[in-house]
C-alpha cells in the first residue's frame, strides 16, 4: 500500500514551458486535491475532485488545470509556467469528500526560471 | 474573510517538557479541525482531528482542545521528544461548504532542546 505517490520530486522549468505533475493513490479514496506551499505560508488549495469526472476550483486555481479520469489518478497541469508558480506542490486524498483527514504525498518541488 | 492563524511562528521547548501549540480561527461556520506535522522535505502527516461537537480529543501523547467561544484551537504534546521537531499546521473546514476545503494556518516551528 503506497498511499499517495507524486512524481517527479523535483522539476525545473523555463517560463512558458508546460508540464504535468502526477499524483496517484491506491487507497480507493473518493476525494483528491492539490495544494501549493510557499515559504512562510500555509498550504493553499489549487483544485480538488470529489470523484472521477468531477473537478472544481480551490483558492488559487489560475494557471493550473486538472482532470480526474480515474479514481486513482489526479494530474495537475501547468500550461504555461510562470516564476510565480515556483513552489512545493502537494497532492492529497481522503476517503470521502466531507471533512475527512487528508493523506498527503511527499511533494514536488518546482522551480520556474 | 476567513483565516487560520497561529499565535507564535516558533516554539522552543526542552526535551521531556510538554508543548502547547495554539491556533486561532475566524470562521464561526468551521466544523472540522485538524492538526498536521510536517518534517523537512516531507508532506504533512496527520496528527489528530476534532469536530465542533467536541471540545477535547486525545491521541497518543497528543491532545487537541477546541474552544468555539473564542475560536481557538490548541495542540498539546506530552513529554516532547526530539522526533517531535517539525512544523505544525492547524487547518479548519466548514461543513456548510459540502466538499472538503481545508484552510491551513501558516504553521509553527517546534524545536526541541536537549
Amino acid at each position: 500500500n503506497a498511499g499517495v505517490t507524486q512524481t517527479p520530486k523535483f522539476q525545473v522549468l523555463k517560463t512558458g514551458q508546460s508540464m504535468t505533475l502526477q499524483c496517484a493513490q491506491d487507497m480507493n479514496h473518493e476525494y483528491m486535491s492539490w495544494y501549493r506551499q510557499d515559504p512562510g505560508m500555509g498550504l493553499r488549495l489549487i483544485h480538488y475532485s470529489v470523484g472521477a469526472g468531477i473537478t472544481d476550483q480551490g483558492e488559487v486555481p489560475n494557471g493550473y488545470n486538472v482532470s480526474r479520469s480515474t479514481t486513482e489518478d489526479f494530474p495537475l497541469r501547468l500550461l504555461s509556467a510562470a516564476p510565480s508558480q515556483t513552489s512545493v506542490y502537494f497532492c492529497a486524498s481522503s476517503y470521502s469528500s466531507t471533512n475527512e483527514k487528508l493523506f498527503f504525498g511527499s511533494g514536488t518541488q518546482l522551480s520556474v526560471l | 474573510g476567513e483565516s487560520v492563524g497561529l499565535h507564535l511562528p516558533t516554539l522552543s521547548v526542552q526535551e521531556g517538557d510538554n508543548s502547547i501549540i495554539n491556533c486561532a480561527y475566524s470562521n464561526s461556520a468551521s466544523d472540522y479541525f485538524i492538526w498536521y506535522k510536517q518534517e523537512s522535505g516531507k508532506g504533512p502527516q496527520f496528527i489528530i482531528d476534532i469536530r465542533s461537537n467536541m471540545d477535547k480529543r486525545q491521541g497518543q501523547r497528543v491532545t487537541v482542545l477546541l474552544n468555539k467561544t473564542v475560536k481557538h484551537l490548541s495542540l498539546q504534546i506530552a513529554a516532547t521528544q526530539p522526533g517531535d521537531s517539525a512544523v505544525y499546521f492547524c487547518a479548519e473546514s466548514p461543513l456548510s461548504r459540502g466538499a472538503q476545503k481545508l484552510v491551513f494556518g501558516q504553521g509553527t516551528r517546534l524545536t526541541i532542546n536537549p
